[in-house]
């Protein structure tokens, strides 16, 4: 049981807009910034956004992330067939003091 | 480029210590930010396990406390985890990553599998 929540799979035809929920709690994204990680099948896990909303040069615009309150969101838009990943956000957690993950959404693009 | 590469035995008995090193190249690990271990299960998702930051500084996840330690070779720019008294609950991918204060984990290694098995 993971302490950020994620649902375990989203899917999209290409083209469409997918969005991604992250729920936790008032010690952990309600007070922290989140980010996100993209996993290609078989690799490691890369930064997709940081401080709640904010893309490393090189991930492509299609992907944003918002934060409102104890949840954040990821949302990719016009989606594309190497899209098709597991995405974790991450965050800061004052009870468990330590980093903690979300179980992971599966992206399938249809 | 920055680049972070794990290294260590594939295969450790239960009971015994698993030690992994991370070598860093690109970067100089006592200019700064923080450097991580991660885990991930197979078929499981991302668990954090400890960091250090650049001072030597660590901090641990509470669940693996009493058994990890994460320390630097400042010498040789890497960094390394020892895990002790595994069971077949630590057979997992390990990752390394570098990381800031906020929990940006920018770079990360390729990952090494370790199977706990007698």
């Amino acid at each position: 049981q993971s302490v950020l929540t994620q649902p375990p799979s989203a899917s999209g035809t290409p083209g469409q807009r997918v969005t991604i929920s992250c729920s936790g709690s008032s010690s952990n994204i309600g007070s922290k910034t989140v980010s996100w990680y993209q996993q290609l099948p078989g690799k490691a896990p890369k930064l997709l956004i940081y401080s709640n909303n904010q893309r490393p040069s090189g991930v492509p615009d299609r992907f944003s992330g918002s934060k409102s309150g104890t949840s954040a969101s990821l949302a990719i838009s016009g989606l594309q067939s190497e899209d098709e990943a597991a995405y974790y956000c991450a965050a800061w957690d004052d009870s468990m003091n330590g980093w903690v993950f979300g179980g992971g959404t599966k992206v399938t693009v249809l | 480029q920055v680049q972070l590469q794990e290294s260590g035995p594939g295969l450790v008995k239960p009971s015994e210590t698993l030690s992994l090193t991370c070598a860093v190249s690109g970067y100089s690990i006592s200019s700064g930010y923080y450097w991580g271990w991660f885990r991930q299960p197979p078929g499981k998702g991302l668990d954090w396990i400890g960091s250090m930051y650049h001072s030597g500084i660590t901090y641990y996840t509470p669940s693996l406390n009493s058994r990890v330690t994460v320390s630097v070779d400042t010498s040789k720019n890497q960094f390394s985890l020892k895990l002790n008294s595994v069971t077949a609950a630590d057979t997992a991918m390990y990752y390394c990553a570098r990381h800031s204060y906020s929990g940006t984990f920018d770079i990360w290694g390729q990952g090494t599998m370790v199977t706990v098995s007698s």
